[in-house]
This record gives C-alpha cells, sequence and structure tokens, in this order.
C-alpha cells in the first residue's frame, strides 16, 4: 500500500506565476489536509478536504490560493500569482476518517524566485 | 482555540543517553489526542507516538515514551538511548476530535544526537 504520494518535490516559480501542487492520498482515504511550513516552524493547517467538499478552508488565505480533491484524481492545492512570501513547504496529509491518525506525504518545497 | 508550546526550540544529547522534550498545550476541551512527529532532513513527517486524552496510562513505542500530566496539560517525550538516526526536527501535535479540526503543531525542536 503506497502512502501519501505528493509532487512535484520541488517546485520554482517566478513572481507572478501559478503553482500546481498534487496529493495523492492513501488508498482508501477519503479525507485530506493541507499545510504549510514556514522555515523554521511547524506545520500551520491550510485547508480540509473530502472527495469533491472542502469542509474547512479557514487556514488559506482568502486570495490567490484554492484548493480542490475531485472525485477522481489527486487533491489540488493551486495557488495563482505566486509571491515570495509563498515560499514554503507544503505537505499534504491524508486518513481514512476524521479521528484517525494522518499520514503526511514528503511535502513539495515551493521557492519563489 | 488551541495552542501548543514547545519551550525548547534546541536540544542536543550524547549517543546512548536519555532526553527528554516538553511541550504544553491550552484547551477547554476533555477529549483530544496528542502526537509527537519526527522530522528529519528529508522533511517527511514521521509519526512517533500517540495518545488519547482519555487514557491515563502514558503511551509507549520501543525507546520513545511519553508523560502525559492532563491536569497540567503537559505531554513530554522521553527518547532513551538515543541513536544518530533520532536527529530531527521534533512537533508536538495536538487534534480535538470529533469534528474537522485539523492538527495544530508546535514550532519544533530541534534535537542533534552527538556521537
Amino acid at each position: 500500500n503506497a502512502g501519501v504520494m505528493q509532487n512535484p518535490r520541488h517546485l520554482v516559480r517566478r513572481r507572478g506565476q501559478e503553482a500546481r501542487l498534487r496529493c495523492s492520498p492513501m488508498k482508501g482515504h477519503s479525507h485530506v489536509y493541507w499545510y504549510r511550513q514556514l522555515p523554521e516552524e511547524g506545520l500551520k493547517f491550510m485547508v480540509y478536504l473530502q472527495k469533491e467538499n472542502i469542509i474547512d478552508e479557514s487556514g488559506m488565505p482568502k486570495e490567490r490560493f484554492s484548493a480542490e480533491f475531485p472525485k477522481e484524481g489527486p487533491s489540488i492545492l493551486r495557488i495563482q500569482q505566486v509571491v515570495r512570501g509563498d515560499s514554503a513547504a507544503y505537505f499534504c496529509a491524508s486518513s481514512p476518517w476524521i479521528e484517525a491518525e494522518q499520514f503526511f506525504g514528503p511535502g513539495t518545497r515551493l521557492t519563489v524566485l | 482555540a488551541q495552542t501548543v508550546t514547545q519551550s525548547q526550540p534546541e536540544m542536543s544529547v550524547q549517543e546512548a543517553e536519555t532526553v527528554t522534550l516538553s511541550c504544553t498545550y491550552d484547551t477547554s476541551e476533555s477529549n483530544y489526542y496528542l502526537f509527537w512527529y519526527k522530522q528529519p532532513p528529508s522533511r517527511q513527517m514521521i509519526l512517533v507516538i500517540r495518545q488519547e486524552a482519555y487514557k491515563q496510562q502514558n503511551a509507549t513505542e520501543n525507546r520513545f515514551s511519553v508523560n502525559f500530566q492532563k491536569a497540567a496539560k503537559s505531554f513530554s517525550l522521553k527518547i532513551s538511548d538515543s541513536q544518530l538516526g533520532d536527529t530531527a526536527m521534533y512537533f508536538c501535535a495536538f487534534l480535538v476530535p470529533p469534528g474537522n479540526t485539523p492538527l495544530v503543531f508546535g514550532k519544533g525542536t530541534r534535537l542533534s544526537v552527538i556521537a
């Protein structure tokens, strides 16, 4: 059973470009969480999704950021018009139900030039 | 709102020795879960140990054990017989079930195991 997959592992974008980060949860997991880790900081919650539904996006910036988890395919975190402050590691985690342990992917390190 | 505090930004320990990492949290909830995650230089988040608040017995996983003091809202991690591979960032995290609440993380403690 493969773990949580994230791609790309590293992404470089210039200011103003779009960044698309992908997360494939573990098989059988229908809950996906996105977290952001700034340098020398802990992980901060961004958004929680179930299949085709955003359940909680209270941690996500109101502008430029969006997330989806379609019926088929991976969850996508999209950042439009990136700025240098978006440079961070973005982690995806999945769980089979709400109370269970969250399993983390390896993260995507986004660098904005 | 729940908060998690790790007051030790950095710690070091000699190989084979024992080290304790501190974590305190603040919540008004009575039922919750506490976790310690390890993040080695590869940056992968690895679950080390988990504690349910309703359980009085402290969780243990091989060389890792916790001291859970619910009244004091304290959740420390003890690593026995430290190994070089234990060198990593360690994050304490908190979750309130049920519902749509995510993990709340502390800022982490950087542990260095010295040969």
